[in-house]
């Protein structure tokens, strides 16, 4: 089972360009989430998504965008990159809340440095 | 509002040594979830152990332990017997059953030395 996809592993950008990560899953879950990890910081939320077609933010939402146009895909972008988004990248996703406070299941997480 | 604080930093300890890991959670929902993750050097996380908020029972997995208290609002992490293998962020996180947000702390870097 692949599980949580993320794409790419790692990218290093130049100050204002624009680049999208993608996270894919195939265990048909319908919530979704983008996490940032920096040093001292631990995971913060970003934006997560509660079904195709939703989305909604997180605690650090400022500088991002997200879709979820299809379950099994949900789109991180960074329309004009900053130095302060460097980071490490993770996606999760999990079952709906009625199969009870199920776990969340994580990618591998992507390395985006910008310059 | 919804908040994990992990006040322990950074932990070392020499192999067999007992560790816990603290965990002190914020809510204002009566049904919340708590968790445990694993961050080892090569970065992924890994999911250790979820507990409901209502069922307060100690679980104990192997070498691992864990005592929730909803008294305290603490759901503390023990390693008996550490090894180097242990080494890791550790990582608590709650969501709430009226939240769709899972929040994390911010982690505790363990070190086990041989």
């Amino acid at each position: 089972n692949a599980g949580v996809t993320q794409t790419p592993k790692f990218r290093v950008l130049k100050t204002g360009q624009s680049m999208t990560l993608l996270c894919a899953q195939d265990m048909n879950h319908e919530y979704m989430y983008w996490y940032r990890q920096d040093p001292g910081m631990g995971l913060r939320l970003i934006h997560y998504s509660v079904g195709e077609g939703t989305t909604a933010k997180g605690e650090v939402p400022d500088g991002y965008n997200v879709s979820r146009l299809k379950k099994q895909n949900f789109l991180l972008g960074l329309e004009s990159a900053a130095p302060s988004q460097t980071s490490v990248y993770f996606c999760a996703s999990r079952p709906a809340s009625g199969t009870g406070g199920t776990e969340a299941f994580f990618g591998q997480g992507t390395r985006l440095t910008v310059v | 509002a919804q908040k994990v604080t992990q006040a322990q930093t950074e932990i070392s300890v020499v192999e067999k040594e007992d560790v816990t890991l603290d965990c002190v959670y914020e809510t204002r929902d009566t049904t919340y979830y708590l968790f445990w993750y694993k961050q080892p050097p090569s970065g992924e996380l890994v999911f250790l152990i979820r507990r409901n908020s209502f069922d307060e029972q100690n679980e104990i997995s192997g070498r691992y332990s864990w005592n929730f208290q909803k008294s305290t609002s603490s759901f503390n992490f023990t390693i008996t017997a550490s090894q180097v293998v242990d080494s890791a962020v550790y990582f608590c996180a709650l969501r709430g059953l009226n939240t769709d947000k899972l929040i994390f702390g911010t982690g505790t870097r363990l070190q086990v030395f041989p």
